[in-house]
């Protein structure tokens, strides 16, 4: 059974430019949640998609977005690119949104603004 | 609101030794409990998890927690490190859509 899926693995952009980041999740899980892990803030939730809906939502700027499409692909995007947004990006699968659920984690996109 | 917090930022222990890293919760009903491990660049991989039932959970790589309802705790025990096992260890309770994760406990392990 395949993992959870993150493209690129490794970007490098300019500030004011936007990114687009891209998670498959595990056959079957229909829920994605995105993480920003940086040293100083550590594990950040950005936002949750069940069902292409967006269930929840982290304390960032409207510059971060994201959807799910009907397959349960999800891509995140950030605008307006800041150099604090160098981050590791994790996205993480599950089943269901809630309840007794685990997530499981691609291995990141390591997102580097200069 | 949930939270977690992981009072040791930085463990070193020897090869050999045993090992507990300490995780204590805020969560208002019976809290999903969870143990992932993070290697350098790589994302999280699940340790353990305590849903309910049995307090002491086994997970993989020889580790196990013990679940303590009256101290708000969930720590992370094992009874002889190996030098694999120098890491990020990150503690996290709640639901997929709101799961929160602690702040961390880096590992090392000297030789």
């Amino acid at each position: 059974k395949a993992g959870v899926t993150q493209t690129p693995r490794y970007l490098i952009k300019t500030r004011g430019q936007q990114v687009t980041l891209s998670c498959s999740p595990i056959s079957g899980h229909r829920s994605v949640s995105w993480y920003q892990q940086t040293p100083g803030q550590g594990l950040q939730f950005l936002f949750e998609y069940f069902s292409e809906t967006q269930r929840n939502k982290g304390n960032f700027p409207g510059r971060f977005s994201g959807r799910q499409f009907s397959n349960s692909r999800s891509e995140m995007n950030v605008s307006t690119l800041e150099l604090g947004d160098s981050a590791l990006y994790l996205c993480a699968s599950s089943i269901q949104s809630s309840g007794a659920n685990v997530l499981t984690f691609g291995a990141g996109s390591r997102l580097t603004v200069l | 609101a949930q939270s977690v917090t992981q009072p040791d930022i930085h463990i070193t222990v020897s090869e050999g030794a045993s090992l507990e890293l300490r995780c204590n919760y805020s969560y208002g009903a019976t809290p999903y409990l969870f143990w992932y491990v993070q290697s350098p660049g790589q994302g999280l991989q699940l340790l353990l998890k305590y849903f309910s039932g049995d307090t002491l959970v086994q997970g993989i790589k020889g580790f196990e927690a013990e679940f303590k309802r009256s101290q708000s705790s969930f720590n992370l025990r094992k009874p002889s490190v190996h030098w694999s096992d120098a890491a990020e260890y990150f503690c996290a309770v709640g639901a997929p859509d709101d799961m929160r994760f602690g702040a961390g406990t880096r590992l090392t392990v000297k030789p």
